[in-house]
């Protein structure tokens, strides 16, 4: 088993739709939960971070985190064509020290 | 704020000679720096993590001889690739974390734009 999984995708959604991407991981003991926005060519960017159980909103993004299932959701609202990108899942198991592992991502493409 | 850049952004070289990538935190204290790989299609693999004044710690499989990594400022960390090879053509991008906050776990990694080596 994969240490943090993604549907690889590509998922595919109409400009306007709401996107759902998801994520597992399996180590239970992970405290920190991060989604990542990587164009083709560049480095991710941040989207948004979440600690706790429970939703997380920002925008037309909400992270969705519940640890006993082990899962940790992105939603994006009012999907734009600009939002096409790959998204990382990123976990931090914080085992001794700063121990960031990535899923391998989704491909999202917003048609227009 | 939390900018970090890298430089070259893309290098070309050829086989047996070693190039240097360069890290830097612009406008914080970066207390960690992490060097990830990322070929084609793939996702981030971390190599390493080093602290300011420390020797780097590497992830299982990454030869330390072969990526050096020297941290010895806290706005500098550089990755060196020695006698590099073809199959060490990849995508090299260097994080940075201030781990300035009470508790670590809050401390986000900002990224770097990443450098493209190709080895002839």
């Amino acid at each position: 088993q994969k240490e943090v999984e993604q549907n690889s995708g590509p998922l595919s959604v109409p400009e306007g739709a709401i996107a759902s991407l998801n994520c597992t991981y399996s180590d239970r003991g992970s405290q920190s939960f991060f989604w990542y926005r990587q164009y083709s060519g560049k480095s991710p960017e941040l989207i948004m971070s979440i600690y706790s159980n429970g939703d997380k909103e920002d925008g037309r993004f909400t992270a969705q985190l519940n640890k006993a299932s082990q899962y940790v959701s992105l939603l994006i609202r009012d999907s734009q064509p600009s939002d096409s990108a790959t998204y990382l899942c990123a976990v931090n198991r914080w085992s001794n020290n700063n121990d960031m592992r990535f899923g391998a991502g989704t491909r999202l493409t917003v048609k227009p | 704020g939390a900018v970090v850049s890298q430089h070259p952004s893309r290098v070309i070289c050829k086989s047996g000679t070693s190039v240097k990538i360069e890290c830097r935190s612009l406008d914080f204290q970066a207390t960690t720096m992490f060097w990830y790989r990322q070929f084609p299609k793939q996702s981030l693999m971390l190599m390493a993590t080093s602290n300011e004044g420390s020797k780097a710690t590497y992830e299982q499989g990454v030869e330390k001889d072969k990526f050096l990594i020297n941290h010895a400022s806290l706005t500098l960390s550089t990755l060196t690739v020695t006698s590099a090879h073809p199959e060490d053509s990849s995508f090299y991008i260097c994080s940075a974390s201030e781990g300035s906050g009470p508790d670590p776990i809050y401390d986000e990694q900002f990224f770097g734009p990443g450098t493209r080596l190709t080895v002839l």
